[in-house]
């Protein structure tokens, strides 16, 4: 079955680069989505990437996809305090309904 | 635009009752997808409407229902309350065509069972 694994948590400076990682399980994941959820919040889409792709930028975000060991990270250039939440990774698959599969969700602390 | 709202923001019931959560789509958007998210945990998938139907369940019971409207809007129900339904259930809108790989949810309903 379709299974999504995160890290719990990463704790960064203000400034410095964070890579929060996540491994899938279904080789025929189509999309893989990094969501963001703040404290009492619902979840904000950051960015996704087409399994076809092996890297994805947005501005201070990049998104690697290692399709052979099923591993997808995300990095976040400067960090901000801001920044400080907890991001999902999901994957979804080729056809049908496209129901999101998240992961656990990694807590990224921002220290000034 | 306007984006995904959900009501109510907050719901406090008791084990045994029955509730009703509402969602509105995004504009231009015509499908629904619900989601139960535990605490400490990621969303799960309850299921999904397109066109008023049904379009996929994930893994749970029947007592879970839905409904979507002409205008797309959606309710969630819940008979039967129990403990562990207590949780933030998410409503995720999303386009048929062009950029419908892209989920944009609500801020979400918080459902205490007490």
């Amino acid at each position: 079955g379709e299974d999504v694994e995160q890290s719990l948590f990463l704790s960064v400076r203000e400034g410095d680069s964070s890579v929060i990682n996540c491994t899938y399980t279904d080789s025929s994941s189509t999309y893989l989505y990094w969501y963001k959820q703040e404290p009492g919040a619902g979840l904000q889409l950051l960015t996704y990437i087409f399994s076809n792709m092996d890297m994805k930028q947005d501005q201070r975000l990049t998104v690697l996809l290692n399709k052979k060991d099923k591993h997808l990270s995300l990095r976040i250039a400067d960090t901000q305090t801001g920044d400080s939440a907890i991001y999902f990774c999901a994957e979804t698959p080729p056809t049908g309904r496209r129901a999101l599969t998240f992961g656990s969700g990694t807590r990224l602390q921002v220290q000034p | 635009e306007t984006g995904v709202t959900q009501s109510p923001t907050h719901l406090i019931k008791t084990r045994g009752q029955q509730v009703t959560l509402r969602c509105s789509s995004q504009s231009g958007h015509n499908t629904v997808s619900w989601y139960q998210q535990a605490l400490g945990q990621g969303p799960q998938f309850i299921f999904q409407y397109y066109r008023e139907e049904e379009n996929g369940r994930g893994n749970f019971p029947p007592r879970f229902s839905g409904l979507q409207f002409p205008n797309y809007s959606s309710e969630l129900n819940v008979n039967a309350l129990e403990l562990d339904d207590s949780a933030l259930y998410l409503c995720a809108s999303s386009a048929a065509t062009g950029v419908r790989y892209e989920q944009y949810f609500g801020p979400g309903t918080r459902l205490t069972v007490t």
